[in-house]
């Protein structure tokens, strides 16, 4: 099976940087992906990582280290917009095409 | 312009009432997939087709059904055998490989 590890909270203000980390145990990796949710909307997709190091897209970066099963993305220059809940993934190990979604860290964005 | 269109947006429910929730998209995406999401929870599949007239049970598959007979719809059933339905259920869709997942708005099922 798979497990993803993030924190549940975190807050940080407004025009400084964060980082949310992940975790994760799979018998087969295919990548990291990223998605995020506003309260009560759908998720939209970030980012994925497949090789390691540092992919970035905006004020938005996300990390892969292989060796350390262990990801994060990085939001710099934090807007209050950003307040939402960030899911880290990993594609089912079997092959098939679905994503094993983490429980999600809640982003607080204060003034 | 593409996507995916989820409806109702909210749908309630009595207990022993079988009802389904509609996924269509627009995208000429082979994969689509359905998740459910209970409060501050992570998204957990539910089921998922992979081509049309084929589909896999995920994680929590009891209780609900579905069917692939055309590439733009994917409908789910949430049947009364489903002890607790009352969630925010999730269809996505994607060209394949688990890549970029397309998400609908998402329907909010109350049991009442």
């Amino acid at each position: 099976g798979q497990s993803l590890e993030q924190p549940s909270e975190v807050t940080a203000v407004e025009g400084a940087i964060v980082q949310i980390n992940c975790t994760y145990q799979t018998s087969g990796f295919y990548g990291l992906s990223w998605y995020q949710q506003h309260d009560g909307g759908a998720p939209t997709f970030l980012s994925y990582n497949a090789l390691d190091g540092l992919e970035e897209t905006g004020r938005f970066s996300s990390f892969l280290s292989r060796s350390d099963s262990y990801g994060y993305l990085l939001l710099q220059e934090l807007q209050m917009k950003d307040s939402a809940s960030y899911f880290c993934a990993v594609r089912d190990p079997t092959g098939a095409n679905n994503l094993f979604f983490g429980t999600g860290t809640r982003l607080t964005v204060i003034p | 312009d593409g996507g995916i269109t989820q409806s109702p947006k909210y749908l309630f429910r009595k207990e022993g009432q079988n009802v389904t929730l509609s996924c269509e998209q627009n995208l000429n995406h082979d994969a689509m997939y359905w998740y459910r999401q209970d409060p501050g929870q992570g998204l957990r599949l539910i089921y998922y087709s992979q081509i049309v007239n084929d589909f896999q049970k995920g994680d929590i598959a009891e209780g609900y059904s579905v069917s692939r007979e055309k590439k733009e719809s994917f409908p789910l059933t949430v049947t009364s055998a489903q002890k607790n339905p009352t969630a925010f259920y999730l269809c996505a869709s994607s060209i394949g490989r688990g890549l970029g997942y397309t998400f609908g708005s998402g329907t909010r099922l109350t049991v009442v």
